[in-house]
């Protein structure tokens, strides 16, 4: 079965500082990789994705991601964060040919960022 | 526009006692998924509904949990005789068809479920 793990669950850093987040999966086939985040008080909102092409993928508010296919990794990173990243990240990934569109999350990553 | 609708934000209910929640997806998303977030579990797919072919039940935890959608719009996810694990944020998102097969999804602010 498919699976999504962060390794980091609580990232407390100061603003400017660098940011990486991790995530593996478990899947052999062709997936869709994706970065959802959760600001305080808001929805759900899509962060940034991957579907093929560049493995270096941009988002917004700066953030980017490189899939990195031998190591089924789908890291998120920001040069230099701001007060207002802090946030909720999850990352996830989708089969598409499977039939369905259900996403796997991991369990997320709680990014606290100080002044 | 209007995001994903659901109600009720919150909800305490005692142990035994079943439930409803409900979605209301955006207008002429044919897409329609029901997931849980538990503390410390991430976001669990429940069940997924793509316009009128038969959903796709594999997250379910268990028979106690059932969801429907009527007419290819708002959805109502069901959980009889509710135990106290069940308590999660349970949050609906839906998509459109020209994202179909891109998993880009387009989340509601959840409902609080919490079992006493």
């Amino acid at each position: 079965a498919q699976s999504v793990s962060q390794h980091n669950h609580h990232v407390i850093l100061s603003e400017a500082a660098s940011l990486e987040l991790g995530c593996n999966y478990s899947y052999g086939g062709t997936v869709n990789l994706f970065w959802y985040v959760q600001y305080p008080g808001q929805h759900l909102q899509l962060l940034l994705k991957y579907f093929s092409g560049d493995p270096l993928v941009k988002g917004i508010k700066g953030f980017e991601a490189e899939f990195i296919k031998s190591k089924f990794s789908f890291n998120l990173r920001k040069p230099s964060v701001q007060w207002s990243d802090t946030a909720e990240y999850f990352c996830a990934v989708n089969a598409p040919w499977g039939g369905t569109d259900k996403l796997i999350f991991g369990t997320g990553t709680r990014l606290q960022v100080f002044p | 526009g209007a995001g994903v609708s659901q109600s009720p934000s919150n909800k305490v209910t005692e142990k035994g006692k079943d439930v409803e929640l409900r979605c209301d997806p955006i207008s002429g998303h044919t897409a329609l998924y029901w997931y849980r977030q538990s503390l410390g579990q991430g976001l669990e797919f429940l069940i997924y509904f793509q316009g009128n072919s038969a959903p796709d039940k594999s997250g379910l935890p268990s028979d106690r949990f059932s969801a429907e959608r009527t007419g290819g719009s708002v959805s109502t996810l069901t959980i009889q005789r509710t135990q106290q694990e069940d308590s999660a944020v349970y949050l609906c998102a839906s998509s459109p068809d020209v994202d179909r097969g891109q998993g880009i999804q387009y989340f509601g602010a959840g409902t609080r479920l919490s079992v006493l």
